[in-house]
Order: structure tokens, then C-alpha cells, then sequence
């Protein structure tokens, strides 16, 4: 079974600053990769995903995410976040053909204003 | 197009008290899935369904049984409340080949006194 680990609990910024959230997964076999975001009192939304191809992905608010497979990481960077962009954001791993999604324990990102 | 709806929105149980949480999508999404959000935890799979009539065990199934008798509903039934099920409840949905692309509801917060 696939594990996903995100490296910090909570994360604190200033707006204008840049933001990367580390995602370890381990799994030996093909994945895809996600990043899902849950802003205060919303539900989980996803923020962008990878199957293959470039590793560097791009998803909705300026996010972007690079796969490197040696590494089994996906992390998830913005370079100058703002404060609407305090949430909690989870990395989610699924190995091909399977129904399930494995979730990391999430990072809460506060921005200051 | 209401999306993924779960009822009660929040609840009170005493130990040892039973109760059933309904989810309902109006999406036509043949998966289905009941998750538990816990600090520090993520959020984990109790159990999931790949069409009416079926269903199978998550990561942590202990406590809880499901039913999915229709294509829209899927219910979570805890027969004997313990503290330890305190947590907040995720229902979400996705359609067949997309397990990936999964669509929330807006949860349940359960406490067990």
C-alpha cells in the first residue's frame, strides 16, 4: 500500500512570499499525484494533479507542483502568495487501476497580511 | 446541482449510542467514499463503494459499516459510538476511471462524549 508524508504541520508567511510544501510518497509501482486544498469552512478542492509527462505541473491560483520521480517527491510551490491562500493543503497519492486515494496528513498555511 | 450533500451537518452522541450519516450526490458518480479527518491525521479511508450494491474497507473500517443500496447514497453507520470516532467526516464521489478527481461534501462533525 502507498504512504504519503508532508513534511510540515503548519506553515506560517507574510503575503509576497514564497511558499514550497514538501510530499514524500512511497510506492514502488506508477502513481498519480495530487494536491487538494480545503480553505477554512470550505471543502477540499482539488488544486492540481499529475500522471506523466513534464514533471512540473501547473493548477488553479498560480500553484504549481514538480514531480521528481527519484525522489518519490511532489512538492507544491507559489512564488508570492497572498493572504486567500491560507488553507490547509493535502498531498494524495493513487497507484494506477486503483480505486483509492492516500492522503497525507496535511500542512495548515497562514498568511499574514 | 447540489454536488455532494451529507447529512447531519454536526451531531452529539453519548458512548455506546448508534447513528447513520447519509451522503447523497446528484452527479451520477459510480465511487464513492466515507473518509475521517483528524488533526494531525489527514484524512484516511474508512470505506468506499465502486457502484450500487458493493462495497469494501478503507484504512480504518473498524467501528462502522456502510450500505449503498442506491447509486446516490451512501451511508455510514456507527452501531456503538466510541470516543474515539470523534472526528470530522468526509463523504466524497468520483466518476468511474476518475478516482482521482474526487468531489467533497461539506462534512460532519461528530463528537462522542
Amino acid at each position: 500500500a502507498q504512504s504519503v508524508s508532508q513534511h510540515n504541520h503548519h506553515v506560517i508567511l507574510s503575503e509576497a512570499a514564497s511558499l514550497e510544501l514538501g510530499c514524500n510518497y512511497s510506492y514502488g509501482g506508477t502513481v498519480n499525484l495530487f494536491w487538494y486544498v480545503q480553505y477554512p469552512g470550505q471543502h477540499l478542492q482539488l488544486l492540481l494533479k499529475y500522471f506523466s509527462g513534464d514533471p512540473l505541473v501547473k493548477g488553479i491560483k498560480g500553484f504549481e507542483a514538480e514531480f521528481i520521480k527519484s525522489k518519490f517527491s511532489f512538492n507544491l510551490r507559489k512564488p508570492s502568495v497572498q493572504w486567500s491562500d491560507t488553507a490547509e493543503y493535502f498531498c494524495a497519492v493513487n497507484a494506477r487501476n486503483d480505486y483509492k486515494l492516500s492522503f497525507g496528513a496535511g500542512t495548515t498555511v497562514t498568511v499574514r497580511a | 446541482n447540489a454536488g455532494v450533500t451529507q447529512t447531519p451537518k454536526f451531531r452529539v452522541l453519548k458512548t455506546g449510542q448508534s447513528m447513520t450519516l447519509l451522503c447523497a450526490q446528484d452527479m451520477n458518480h459510480e465511487y464513492m467514499y466515507w473518509y475521517r479527518q483528524d488533526p494531525g491525521m489527514g484524512l484516511r479511508l474508512i470505506h468506499y463503494s465502486v457502484g450500487e450494491g458493493t462495497t469494501a474497507k478503507g484504512e480504518v473500517p473498524d467501528g462502522y459499516n456502510v450500505s449503498r443500496l442506491k447509486k446516490q447514497n451512501f451511508l455510514l453507520g456507527l452501531e456503538s459510538a466510541a470516543p474515539s470516532q470523534t472526528s470530522v467526516y468526509f463523504c466524497a464521489s468520483s466518476y468511474l476511471g476518475k478516482v482521482y478527481e474526487q468531489y467533497f461534501g461539506p462534512g460532519t462533525r461528530l463528537t462522542v462524549t
